[in-house]
C-alpha cells in the first residue's frame, strides 16, 4: 500500500486566493483526519470524517475552511479566501478504526500564503 | 490557551546516553497520552501511549512515565540512537473528546 497520499507537497499562493488541498485515505480505512502544524499551536485537529461523513468540525478555524470528503478514497480541505495566517504545514491522516493510536499521517502540504 | 505543553524547543544527547523528553498538561480531565515521532517531511508516527491509569509504559527503548498529580508526562529513550533525531510531539485526551497536541521538541542525538 503507497500509504496517505497528500497534493500538493508544497503550495504558494497569495492572500485572497482560493487554496485546495487535498488527500487519498489508505485503502480500507474509514477513519480520515485533518491536522494542521504550527510552530505556535503544534498539532491542531481540525476535522475528522467517519465514512465519508463529518463527525468533528470544531477545529476548524472560521468559516474561509471548509473540508469534504465525496467518497471514501479522497477528501479535500479549502480555504477561501487565504490569509498569511494560515500558512502552515497540513496533515491527512487515516485509520481503520477512531484509535488514536492507530491512524497513519501523510507526509503533508506546506502552505505559505504571501 | 495550550493545555499541553513541551517547554523545551529542542534537546541534544549523547548517543548511547538517555534522552528526557517533558511534557506538562493543564486539563485535570484528561485520562490518555500519547506520544508522536516525526521525521523532517514525513507525517507524525506514533510510538508509546499511557492511559490514567497507569504511572508507567514501557516498549523497548522507550517508556512514558506520568506524574498524575503533577499533571505532568515524559518520555525516556534508553540508550539514544542517532535514529532517534526527530521531532516529538506530547498528546492528551480526555473520554469522548479529540486529541490536544503540544508544539513539539526536537531532539538531537550526537554520534
Amino acid at each position: 500500500d503507497a500509504g496517505v497520499i497528500q497534493s500538493p507537497r508544497h503550495e504558494v499562493t497569495e492572500m485572497g486566493q482560493e487554496v485546495t488541498l487535498r488527500c487519498k485515505p489508505i485503502s480500507g480505512h474509514d477513519y480520515l483526519f485533518w491536522y494542521r502544524q504550527t510552530m505556535m499551536r503544534g498539532l491542531e485537529l481540525l476535522i475528522y470524517f467517519n465514512n465519508n461523513v463529518p463527525i468533528d468540525d470544531s477545529g476548524m478555524p472560521e468559516d474561509r475552511f471548509s473540508a469534504k470528503m465525496p467518497n471514501a478514497s479522497f477528501s479535500t480541505l479549502k480555504i477561501q479566501p487565504s490569509e498569511p495566517r494560515d500558512s502552515a504545514v497540513y496533515f491527512c491522516a487515516s485509520s481503520l478504526t477512531s484509535s488514536y493510536n492507530e491512524q497513519f499521517f501523510g507526509p503533508g502540504t506546506r502552505l505559505t500564503v504571501l | 490557551d495550550q493545555q499541553v505543553k513541551q517547554n523545551s524547543p529542542s534537546l541534544s544527547v549523547q548517543e548511547g546516553r538517555i534522552s528526557i523528553l517533558n511534557c506538562d498538561y493543564t486539563n485535570s480531565m484528561f485520562d490518555y497520552f500519547l506520544w508522536y515521532k516525526k521525521y523532517p517531511a514525513e507525517g507524525p508516527t506514533f510510538l508509546i501511549s499511557i492511559s490514567s491509569i497507569k504511572d508507567k509504559n514501557e516498549d523497548g527503548r522507550f517508556t512514558v512515565f506520568l506524574n498524575k498529580s503533577a499533571k505532568h508526562l515524559s518520555l525516556h529513550i534508553v540508550p539514544s540512537q542517532p535514529g532517534d533525531s526527530a521531532v516529538y510531539f506530547c498528546a492528551a485526551k480526555s473520554s469522548g473528546d479529540k486529541l490536544t497536541f503540544g508544539t513539539g521538541t526536537r531532539l538531537a542525538v550526537r554520534p
